[in-house]
């Protein structure tokens, strides 16, 4: 089982579309949480920071369950502009300084 | 401009050709980091760097080096280059609270190992 997992997608949904993301992590000591997006091939941007009590930016909203050990994004009414591909990442407290992905979740905004 | 920077940004070798990418921040960011990028692996990280003269191995350090003798540059080497090396790599810094800042990324070297 890989240590971070995402449904690769492609998510095709129409303008306006609410879309949520999940990811899922194997590691019970893992301490922070990330959204990253990627666009086409292109370096990795910082989304947002997952909180434990949930945050949101604007149209999007994550959220940790660590009973669970999930995270997951929700993106309200959706723009072409968020096309992209969507990264979680998550960082071990007991893994000295690794970072761990998810293999990616593609999501194609469609007029 | 706060910025990463990677060269070669493209790179086509022969099998065994020594190589080297350079990755350089000038946010003086103590941590360091290297990734490759592969359809449908995503990113795997290679080596990092919590500062100067502090290496070590990620999730995929077989056949790389690295070096941090200068807190701005960490390159990748990679000795004897094999074809399933051929990859997009990404170099990344942050601060040295790396589980409450963000990862800054170079805008990654495509390599092609024939």
């Amino acid at each position: 089982r890989k240590e971070v997992e995402q449904d690769p997608g492609p998510f095709n949904v129409p303008e306006g579309a609410t879309v949520a993301f999940n990811c899922t992590y194997s590691n019970s000591a893992s301490q922070s949480f990330f959204w990253y997006r990627q666009d086409c091939r292109k370096e990795p941007k910082l989304l947002m920071s997952v909180y434990s009590s949930g945050n949101e930016d604007g149209r999007f909203t994550a959220q940790l369950n660590r009973a669970s050990q999930y995270i997951s994004l929700l993106i309200r009414d959706s723009k072409l502009s968020d096309s992209a591909t969507y990264l979680c990442v998550v960082i071990p407290y007991n893994q000295g300084g690794k970072l761990i992905f998810g293999q990616g979740t593609e999501l194609s905004v469609k007029p | 401009e706060a910025q990463v920077t990677q060269n070669p940004r493209y790179l086509i070798t022969v099998t065994g050709k020594k190589l080297t990418v350079t990755c350089s921040q000038n946010m003086n960011h103590e941590y360091m980091s290297w990734y490759r990028q592969d359809p449908g692996l995503g990113l795997r990280q290679i080596y990092y760097s919590m500062n100067v003269e502090v290496t070590d191995k990620g999730d995929v350090p077989e056949g790389y080096k690295v070096s941090r003798k200068e807190k701005r540059n960490f390159p990748l080497i990679l000795e004897s280059p094999s074809p399933n090396q051929t990859s997009l790599y990404f170099c990344a810094s942050s601060s040295s609270d790396r589980f409450s800042y963000e990862q800054y990324f170079g805008p990654g070297t495509r390599l092609t190992v024939t």
